[in-house]
């Protein structure tokens, strides 16, 4: 089993340029969510999808957007990237009922310039 | 909104010492309770979860962690610490809707 994969890993943008971070998982979880780690204020959640067709906003989504048209994907497109969406970005995958446990990617780190 | 506090965000303890990370959160009902580590340059690991039950929850690497309802705490501990133990401890909530609000971080430093 491969997990969660984020696609890539390191990408360097100008500012007001466009992208798409990708994430697929293979375990047919329902649930998936995007997350961004910034120094010392841990990862903040920035959209959620419960299952595909469904998605929501979380605390930062300010200039991303998803979509979740299967289960396995869940990609994050940044618009007009700008210098303060500078981050390492996460995907995680879960499933089930009750406290279960998040699957995390390795992460993409992003650079805007 | 629900929101989680650890209130160290470095901690160094000695190799064989114990270990207690804090952790408070703010939410209207028990939410699910969760921490995670993360070494270095690397994903995110679960070391242990809470919803109900027994308030001592055991983990993973020798973790455990104990539910305070009154204090809204959800501390992490360890009797003796390992070198290997340096890391980023997290603690985070979900509170039904299947993603994960997380505190701030502590950095865990492991001298010899």
């Amino acid at each position: 089993n491969a997990g969660v994969t984020q696609t890539p890993k390191f990408q360097v943008l100008k500012t007001g340029q466009s992208m798409t971070l990708q994430c697929a998982q293979d375990m047919n979880h329902e649930y998936m969510s995007w997350y961004r780690q910034d120094p010392g204020m841990g990862l903040r959640l920035i959209h959620y999808s419960v299952g595909a067709g469904i998605t929501d906003q979380g605390e930062v989504p300010n200039g991303y957007n998803v979509s979740r048209s299967t289960t396995e994907d869940f990609p994050l497109r940044l618009l007009s990237a700008a210098p303060s969406q500078t981050s390492v970005y996460f995907c995680a995958s879960s499933y089930g009922r009750g406290p279960v446990e998040a699957f995390f990617g390795q992460g993409t780190r992003l650079t805007v310039v | 909104a629900q929101s989680v506090t650890q209130p160290d965000i470095h901690i160094t303890v000695s190799e064989g010492a114990s270990l207690e990370l804090r952790c408070n959160y703010s939410y209207g009902a028990t939410p699910y309770l969760f921490w995670y580590v993360q070494s270095p340059g690397q994903g995110l690991q679960l070391l242990l979860k809470y919803f109900s039950g027994d308030t001592l929850v055991q983990g993973i690497k020798g973790f455990e962690a104990e539910f305070k309802r009154s204090q809204s705490s959800f501390n992490l501990r360890k009797p003796s610490v390992h070198w290997s133990d340096a890391a980023e401890y997290f603690c985070a909530v979900d509170t039904g809707r299947r993603a994960l609000t997380f505190g701030s971080g502590t950095r865990l430093q492991v001298q010899p």
